[in-house]
């Protein structure tokens, strides 16, 4: 079935250092969304892309359709950004549509 | 920014008791999910609606039910618990399909 691979599994940055997560699909998919799971186990979006780039703040996703995969950038890491990353690509024909989940980047930012 | 709320937050349910997990979001929304995770692992769709009074199976539908009464409501039912059906559950909403979704704080069930 469609999948989607996420890399590295699990990542350590120093305050002020940056990395990139990357998400890799099995098949084509219409869009990406990223999200930072919390402490508290919320789900917090970061973005959707059905195309291209977008930026906010120390953050950067590009998605590119036709080579499957996504990325996501992380700038200046702070002790906030702490948590697990998941890239969740958009998958299904006509007017459904359903996520489907990576595996999650655990991201731990130290001082 | 879309407002999902889950209740109960956390649940404890005996084996082959009934649980129902409640999901209700304010935003107008016309696409609601369930979905389940457990620890360590990514979301994984159970059921979704796309219209009151229907719902659609997802990628792991056995051993659960939905009900959508209202566009603002979207319900998961486990008949019959079990302990495999231990996880975190969370909802989510999107104005229609193949649209941004918007998740719930979650709610934890621990069966026993």
């Amino acid at each position: 079935g469609d999948q989607v691979e996420q890399s590295p599994s699990a990542l350590s940055l120093h305050e002020g250092t940056g990395s990139a997560l990357r998400c890799n699909f099995t098949t084509t998919m219409r869009a990406v969304q990223w999200f930072q799971q919390n402490s508290r186990g919320s789900l917090i979006n970061l973005f959707y892309l059905a195309s291209g780039t977008k930026e906010n703040g120390r953050l950067k996703s590009t998605f590119n359709s036709k080579e499957s995969y996504s990325t996501l950038h992380i700038r200046d890491a702070q002790l906030e950004d702490s948590g697990t990353y998941f890239c969740a690509a958009e998958a299904g024909q006509g007017g459904s549509a359903k996520l489907i989940f990576g595996e999650g980047t655990k991201l731990t930012v130290s001082s | 920014e879309a407002a999902v709320t889950q209740s109960p937050r956390s649940k404890v349910a005996v084996t082959g008791g009934k649980v129902t997990l409640s999901c209700h979001q304010t935003n107008n929304h016309d696409y609601m999910y369930w979905y389940r995770q457990d620890t360590g692992h990514g979301l994984r769709l159970i059921h979704y609606s796309y219209v009151a009074d229907s719902t659609e199976k997802g990628d792991i539908p056995d051993g659960y039910k939905a009900s959508r009464p209202s566009q603002e409501n979207f319900s998961l039912i486990l008949e019959l618990a079990s302990l495999s059906q231990t996880a975190v559950y969370f909802c989510a909403s999107s104005v229609r399909g193949h649209y941004e979704q918007y998740f719930g704080p979650g709610t934890r069930l621990t069966v026993l």
